[in-house]
């Protein structure tokens, strides 16, 4: 089992929608990371929070601490959008990373 | 502009070689991480550094081994490349650590591919 899932695996939306990407973990955390693969391979972190909800832009990522899950939302989703998005958390001295939800926004 | 670089970005190599991948940053960040990422798996932590003269294992360590003699430099050496050690290397670096997550920078990846 891993210590973080993620849902969906993949999503595919047309331009302008409200997309959520879901996280939940199943280990006491510090805190949560959310951080976006681009097609080429590099990694960008977007958000690192503990509690509530910070907004960057378009996005939006909360977290619910005594659920122990957290999700991502992008508003008017552009085809630039288009990545994978990776969920991580760190407890004690490990780090554990969800496999990512593969997003794909059509024009 | 402080980056983290690896090199070299693709390696092909044979059964048995050992192999050096590098890590370089410029942000003077005290912790780094080594990390494989394979399909199905998500990335995964080999290795990991807090500062000069410190190495920790992570999760999936066999097989390699990290030194740390400078704040700059992370190499992670594969001591007998296997197949299974075929797969996409990110290095990464953080602040040092409160208690909290700080936010980790990511280099572009090397892709090592064992025959």
């Amino acid at each position: 089992k891993n210590e973080v899932e993620q849902s969906p695996q993949n999503l595919t939306a047309q331009e302008g929608e409200f997309i959520t990407i879901n996280c939940s973990y199943s280990v006491g955390i510090s805190a949560l990371h959310w951080l976006q693969q681009h097609p080429g391979g590099g990694i960008v972190s977007l958000f690192m929070l503990s509690s509530g909800k910070k907004k960057h832009g378009r996005l939006i990522a909360t977290i619910n601490i005594q659920e122990k899950h957290s999700s991502l939302h992008i508003t008017a989703s552009h085809p630039r959008d288009s990545a994978v998005y990776i969920c991580a958390v760190r407890t004690g001295n490990q780090f554990y990373f969800g496999t990512g939800t593969s997003l794909t926004v059509i024009p | 502009d402080a980056e983290i670089t690896q090199s070299p970005r693709h390696k092909i190599t044979e059964t048995g070689r050992q192999v050096t991948l590098a890590c370089h940053q410029t942000w003077n960040h005290n912790n780094m991480f080594w990390y494989r990422q394979d399909l199905g798996h998500g990335l995964r932590l080999i290795h990991y550094s807090y500062g000069v003269q410190d190495t920790n294992k992570g999760e999936v360590s066999d097989g390699y081994s990290v030194s740390r003699s400078n704040t700059e430099d992370l190499p992670l050496t594969l001591e007998s490349a296997a197949s299974s050690q075929t797969s996409v290397y990110f290095c990464a670096s953080s602040e040092s650590f409160d208690g909290d997550y700080n936010e980790q920078f990511f280099g572009p990846g090397t892709r090592l591919t064992v025959l």
